[in-house]
């Protein structure tokens, strides 16, 4: 059974910018959501996709969006980057109903300057 | 919104001591998860708490779920020093879409 897998690990990218990254959700889990974690913070929920549609999204700006495709796989695109959008990417997938709580990936450290 | 509290903040104990984590949420949920989290690490799930009075228990963790008074504690029980990282409550606030995180609690286990 594989895990979460998050790319790419590390990123650095500048002010206005725009970023895509990718997640491979866990063998059998049909959800897939992103949390943003900034620095000595607890994560934030970004958004969730079902079924390849957005299913909940948290208090982010539209230039957050994301894709979710039938292999469950997901992207999260961030435009216009800022500063504040430097933080730990998280991308978490689950069976949808089955109440055990979300895999987590290793994250992809953005960092803007 | 629902708000998820920890306390302590941070947590500095010695080894073969014991002591508990709190973590406190605003509104009515039967569904919380506890995870560890290692420095630039991701985070690792240790309980999943599904109803009222649940109680997990995995080597020198313990978890507990009080729905009605809405806190769940993380019991240390002879700290080691592997159990030094951040640990996080996560409440799902029934939507079954969105976990909300408590503020993580530093735990630093002093040999």
């Amino acid at each position: 059974e594989t895990g979460v897998t998050q790319s790419p690990t590390h990123l650095i990218k500048t002010r206005g910018q725009q970023v895509t990254l990718r997640c491979s959700s866990q063998s059998g889990h049909n959800t897939v959501s992103w949390y943003q974690q900034a620095l000595g913070q607890g994560p934030q929920f970004i958004f969730q996709y079902y079924r390849e549609e957005e299913n909940g999204r948290g208090n982010f700006p539209p230039r957050f969006s994301g894709l979710q495709f039938p292999n469950y796989s997901s992207e999260l695109n961030v435009n216009a980057l800022e500063l504040d959008d430097s933080a730990l990417y998280l991308c978490a997938s689950s069976l949808r109903g089955q109440g055990k709580g979300y895999t987590f990936g290793s994250g992809t450290r953005l960092t803007v300057v | 919104e629902l708000k998820v509290e920890q306390n302590p903040l941070f947590l500095s104990m010695q080894e073969g001591k014991n002591y508990t984590i709190y973590c406190n949420y605003s509104t009515t949920s039967d569904r919380l998860y506890w995870y560890r989290q290692d420095p630039g690490k991701s985070l690792e799930s240790l309980f999943v708490l599904l109803s009222n009075g649940a109680v997990k228990q995995e080597g020198r963790l313990m978890a507990s779920l009080d729905t009605k008074a809405r806190l769940s504690t993380l019991h240390i029980t002879a700290a080691v020093h592997d159990l030094s990282a951040t640990y996080f409550c996560a409440v799902d606030a029934n939507t079954g879409n969105q976990f909300y995180f408590g503020t993580g609690t530093s735990l630093t286990v002093i040999p």
